[in-house]
């Protein structure tokens, strides 16, 4: 258990619904982020917040989009998705050393 | 463009067996690097390597970092099945605030009984 938590741990969504996607600490980690990892690829980094603030966004489609309300909770609203978004998506924290991650959502857009 | 490579990408071996895994990168602004194993899904961190020479060593498990030659190596001695793993090493960049890590596409470890 790294103290980082997501829910859903599955999710399977069709291309016209919306979903969210949770990531919750409370290990006192000023950072957040977003990756998405798919088969034989390395880890996509998705969106960056330090002290709530997005820093960095990695050219990702609108259809994801990020909402951090505060420095221990990060959401990934999902709507109108396409089958290759279907991937593993891990949420990560850090302070100033290592990245903490949780255990991800398996999402398949069907 | 900031890069990470890791080699071999997968390695089977038995059980007692030793293993080396690679990680070389060529990254703008090098802060440090990591090693991470990933089982199922969340990855776990192993190690941080930011000086050149030194060995960090956890059980059976060790890692040196070597910042000239741009690599670093992950050593597992006397392996068993519960090292079957994917391996993942990332480079953090001094990138500001965004401390940004770039990402090996992994090495898949299975160790046989």
């Amino acid at each position: 258990e790294t103290g980082v938590t997501q829910t859903p741990r599955h999710l399977v969504m069709g291309m016209t619904n919306k979903k969210s996607l949770k990531c919750e600490q409370h290990l006192g980690h000023n950072a957040m982020y977003w990756y998405k990892q798919s088969a034989k690829k390395p880890l996509e980094l998705m969106f960056v917040y330090n002290f709530k603030e997005q820093t960095e966004n990695n050219s990702v489609p609108s259809r994801f989009s990020p909402e951090c309300p505060n420095s221990s909770h990060l959401f990934l609203h999902l709507h109108t998705l396409q089958p290759e978004d279907s991937a593993l998506y891990l949420c990560a924290s850090s302070l100033d050393t290592e990245a903490f991650f949780g255990q991800g959502t398996r999402l398949t857009v069907v | 463009e900031d890069k990470v490579v890791q080699s071999p990408l997968s390695l089977v071996v038995h059980e007692g067996d030793t293993v080396t895994l690679n990680c070389s990168y060529e990254v703008t602004n090098f802060r440090s690097l990591l090693w991470y194993k990933q089982e199922k899904k969340a990855p776990t961190f192993l190690f941080m390597l930011t000086s050149s020479g030194i060995e960090k060593k956890s059980g059976r498990l060790s890692s040196i970092l070597d910042k000239k030659e741009l690599f670093s190596i992950l050593n597992i001695t006397a392996t068993q099945t519960g090292d079957s793993a994917v391996y993942l090493c990332a480079s953090r960049l001094n990138a500001g605030n965004n401390r940004k890590l770039i990402w090996g596409l992994g090495t898949s470890l299975a160790v046989n009984p």
